[in-house]
């Protein structure tokens, strides 16, 4: 089945650096892949959506400078919080459809802690 | 726009017992539905999708779901939960051709089972 391979699973970094999560589709391909961010007990709230070869399309609300996505092949997309602050610190969970008739495949999320 | 809700927060069965967790959805034109299990920490897993077809539909771990358009329903049942499948299950919608566009959540079911 599809497999979506998501990294790092956990991350700590300090106020004011950037960290990059990874997304990768391991068996197919990938045109479009979507960003997630969950608050602790509470549902996935859509942050963008990435598209292979083009700028990401954003939610409202979130910040595209500080949330930078690169979609560079049809099997990897990037999240890279900038100057990442405390109230950055969540679990980060991308998602990838494998095809039309098939569902949306989930990575195992990043949680990310800034300190 | 479309929205999913579910309307039980927290769900607390016996092993063994039956389960039915609540999903209502909106959305004019024909919805593509998904049943998603959370473990703790980890990203999520696909139960079961409804495109078209059988508004019965099976999926995996012995889930169950059913379709009702009247109702704008998509409830996810289990004969004998077993302690495993405590967990937060999401229930979402996705929309466009071939459900390619963003899925909704709703704002999960956290499910307890005890022995």
């Amino acid at each position: 089945g599809a497999v979506v391979s998501q990294h790092p699973s956990r991350v700590i970094c300090k106020s004011g650096t950037s960290v990059k999560i990874e997304c990768r589709s391991l068996d197919f391909q990938a045109t479009t892949m979507f960003w997630y961010r969950q608050f602790p007990k509470q549902s996935l709230m859509l942050m963008a959506t990435s598209n292979e070869g083009s700028k990401a399309t954003y939610e409202q609300g979130v910040e595209k400078d500080k949330f930078l996505i690169n979609h560079a092949s049809l099997t990897l997309s990037t999240l890279t919080v900038t100057s990442a602050h405390p109230e950055d610190s969540s679990f980060y969970i991308c998602s990838a459809r494998a095809g039309q008739n098939y569902g949306y495949t989930f990575g195992s999320g990043t949680r990310l802690t800034v300190v | 726009a479309q929205s999913v809700t579910q309307p039980d927060i927290h769900i607390t069965v016996s092993e063994g017992a039956s389960l039915e967790l609540r999903c209502n959805y909106s959305y004019g034109a024909t919805p593509y539905l998904f049943w998603y299990v959370q473990s703790p920490g980890q990203g999520l897993q696909l139960l079961l999708k409804y495109f078209s077809g059988d508004t019965l539909v099976q999926g995996i771990k012995g889930f169950e779901a059913e379709f009702k358009r009247s109702q704008s329903s998509f409830n996810l049942r289990k004969p004998s939960v077993h302690w495993s499948d405590a967990a937060e299950y999401f229930c979402a919608v996705a929309t466009g051709a071939g459900g390619g566009n963003k899925l909704t959540f709703g704002t999960g079911t956290q499910l307890k089972v005890e022995l």
